[in-house]
């Protein structure tokens, strides 16, 4: 079956600018999860999501970041007035349930000039 | 708080075995994992072992645990140009969140 995809692979934006990240979780999966990832580094935990409802966000660095997940199924991440320091690969990952394996996507790459 | 730790190069002979060594500071984890991370590429877990064994055996792979003194290993037997990419251990809390080392990347020499 179809696995984790996000959208867009790439984007590149201006700093101060808005941008929207989706991801589409594999269907029935309840659990999502959103990790960022910067060059060399592993994945560092921002938010996830148990159905509907932000059951944990506090890896979200500030108030610039905003994930949704309205219908339990597709998320958005989103970032407001973007800054050079948030370029990183954003991953998304989902899970049957809270506590079962994770299987990621292919990331988003975010470059802010 | 807790913390991950890895080497971030190996470098190994195609055909010999890799070790890739891991530690952790947390003792309350339940899951430790081992995940794959290939250029444009998802990252992909290849084992995990429960924190109640010590070792694990899937084909090429072994993982030993030693939760004594928090560290972990996993080892590649025969390797190939095509187990290039780079190694990521992980814990998880007694919760759902996985605690991430910086990654080992995997060089294979001719």
């Amino acid at each position: 079956g179809a696995g984790v995809s996000q959208t867009p692979s790439n984007k590149v934006t201006e700093k101060g600018k808005y941008v929207e990240l989706r991801c589409d979780p594999i269907s029935g999966h309840t659990a999502l999860y959103w990790y960022r990832q910067s060059l060399g580094q592993g994945p560092e935990f921002l938010i996830y999501f148990q159905g509907t409802g932000a059951a944990d966000d506090s890896g979200l660095p500030n108030d610039r970041f905003f994930a949704v997940r309205p219908e339990g199924s597709v998320s958005t991440l989103k970032i407001q007035r973007t800054e050079r320091g948030d370029s990183a690969v954003y991953l998304c990952a989902s899970s049957l349930g809270g506590r079962d394996e994770q299987f990621f996507g292919p990331g988003t790459r975010l470059t802010v000039l | 708080g807790e913390d991950v730790e890895q080497s971030l190069f190996l470098s190994v002979r195609e055909g010999d075995s890799s070790v890739i060594n891991c530690t952790y500071t947390d003792s309350s984890s339940t899951y430790l994992y081992w995940y794959k991370q290939e250029p444009g590429a998802g990252l992909q877990l290849l084992t995990y072992i429960f924190s109640n064994m010590d070792m694990k055996q899937d084909q090429r792979l072994t993982v030993l645990l030693n939760k004594k003194d928090k560290h972990l290993s996993l080892r590649i037997a025969d390797t190939q140009t095509g187990d290039s990419a780079i190694y990521f251990c992980a814990e998880r809390l007694s919760n759902y969140q996985l605690i991430w080392g910086a990654g080992t990347k995997l060089i294979i020499k001719p």
